[in-house]
């Protein structure tokens, strides 16, 4: 079946710096990648996500970039907030329900 | 609009008992997922239903979980008898059409097992 892993598990950033968060996935018939963020005592909420047709959508301050032949993708927050602190997760979907990564805990230093 | 409602939001029982959490989807979605959420496990799908039929429960651990949803506006995910290591917070999450679709997620229900 599907495996994600993603990394760093943890990352510190200061207010106005760049994020990128990566994972990488087994299934080459994966093609559908979302990303959540989850916030302290709430559910995971969908920020972005991509289908295997582009290499790269963007919403903002936030981008995610997929390449299907290394089975990568990553996202990238510019410009942090302090609002954007939270866990974030990935996730693939193929012939399978969506498998998650364990997550990044996000912290941006004001 | 309405997202995905979840009760109770927190739950603390002794070891033993019976234990229901309740979910409600975004009217209209088809697809109902259960998951159960650890700081060592992660996100864990447990079962999924389609049009109110279970497709995959082979994420249930035991035989002492078990899920129904009687109409497609409710759902109950159930475990009889609970153990401390059932502690966690359970997600229903709903989507439609269900394949290479966004799954909107509930607050969750924080359970502790006493």
């Amino acid at each position: 079946g599907e495996n994600v892993e993603q990394h760093p598990s943890t990352l510190s950033v200061q207010e106005g710096d760049s994020a990128v968060i990566k994972c990488t996935y087994s299934d080459s018939a994966s093609n559908y990648f979302p990303w959540y963020k989850q916030e302290l005592g709430k559910g995971p909420q969908l920020i972005i996500d991509i289908r295997s047709n582009v290499g790269e959508k963007k919403d903002q301050r936030i981008a995610v970039t997929l390449n299907k032949t290394a089975k990568h993708f990553s996202l990238h927050i510019t410009e942090t907030q302090p609002e954007d602190s939270a866990v974030y997760f990935c996730a693939a979907q193929g012939n399978t329900p969506l498998v998650f990564g364990k997550g990044t805990r996000l912290s941006v230093i004001a | 609009d309405a997202g995905v409602i979840q009760s109770p939001r927190h739950e603390v029982t002794e070891m033993g008992q019976e234990v229901t959490l309740r979910c409600k989807p975004i009217s209209g979605h088809d697809y109902l997922f259960w998951y159960r959420q650890t700081m060592m496990r992660g996100l864990e799908l447990l079962i999924y239903f389609n049009n109110n039929v279970p497709i995959d429960d082979s994420g249930m651990p035991e035989d002492r979980f078990s899920a129904k949803m009687p109409n497609a506006s409710f759902s109950t995910l159930k475990i009889q008898p609970s153990e401390p290591r059932d502690s966690a917070v359970y997600f229903c999450a709903s989507t439609y059409r269900g394949s290479n679709q966004p799954q909107h997620f509930g607050d969750g229900t924080r359970l502790s097992i006493l």
